[in-house]
């Protein structure tokens, strides 16, 4: 079956602290990964799309990272604001190239409070 | 450049009840979606859209219908709305046929069945 894990679950940083988020995926054929930020009350918001040959991609603070052997990602956020308190989504697409639908699997998201 | 707006951000229905969710993107997406967010759990797909015309069904479709008569919107209707359907409904499109082009999501519709 196909499912995205994340963890921690939750997690709480001081301001200015680096930290990372970790997704395990058991999902296949692999098409890509995705990171969304979703802010409460928001709708989620692209951070990250990596394909199987790519291991790594950057969005100003935010660095993605892709194991595509292990089928695990990590999402390191460095010096944290305020304003990186949300919940952040790992997606697995399942679809190839072309596929309409994007068979997206949605993980149950990593909740992070940054603290001052 | 408002992007995907979802209207009403808020409701509630009482059981069996019916009501449209509406969706409305300028961004001249060809594909769309609806999702809905339970509790502590990922986004669920309910259905989708390729175009005007066009739309098929997700993982989870029964209770809901669609219809897509124009590119830039993508209604969403509840017949005989049950306590089941209280969730938040996000719906989100996209441009082309490139998997690898993000979804833009609107800030979603908070429904309560009561």
């Amino acid at each position: 079956k196909n499912q995205v894990e994340q963890s921690p679950q939750s997690l709480i940083i001081l301001e200015g602290k680096n930290c990372t988020l970790q997704c395990n995926y058991t999902v296949s054929p692999f098409s890509n990964l995705r990171w969304y930020k979703q802010d409460t009350g928001r709708g989620p918001v692209s951070l990250t799309i990596m394909t199987f040959s790519e291991n790594t991609k950057s969005n100003g603070r935010y660095t993605a990272t892709l194991d595509a052997d292990t089928k695990q990602s990590s999402l390191h956020i460095t010096a944290s604001q305020l304003s990186d308190s949300a919940s952040y989504i790992c997606v697995v697409s399942a679809t190839p190239y072309g596929g309409s639908q994007g068979n997206l699997i949605f993980g149950k998201g990593t909740k992070l409070s940054v603290k001052p | 450049n408002a992007g995907v707006t979802q209207t009403p951000k808020f409701r509630i229905l009482k059981i069996g009840q019916s009501m449209t969710l509406q969706c409305a993107q300028d961004m001249n997406h060809n594909y769309m979606y609806w999702y809905r967010q339970d509790p502590g759990m990922g986004l669920k797909l309910i259905y989708y859209s390729v175009g005007a015309g066009i739309t098929d069904k997700g993982e989870v479709p029964n209770g809901y219908n669609v219809s897509r008569s124009t590119t830039e919107d993508f209604p969403l209707r509840l017949e005989l709305a049950a306590p089941s359907q209280t969730s938040v409904y996000f719906c989100a499109s996209r441009f082309g046929t490139d998997v690898l082009k993000p979804q833009h999501f609107g800030d979603g519709t908070r429904l309560s069945i009561l």
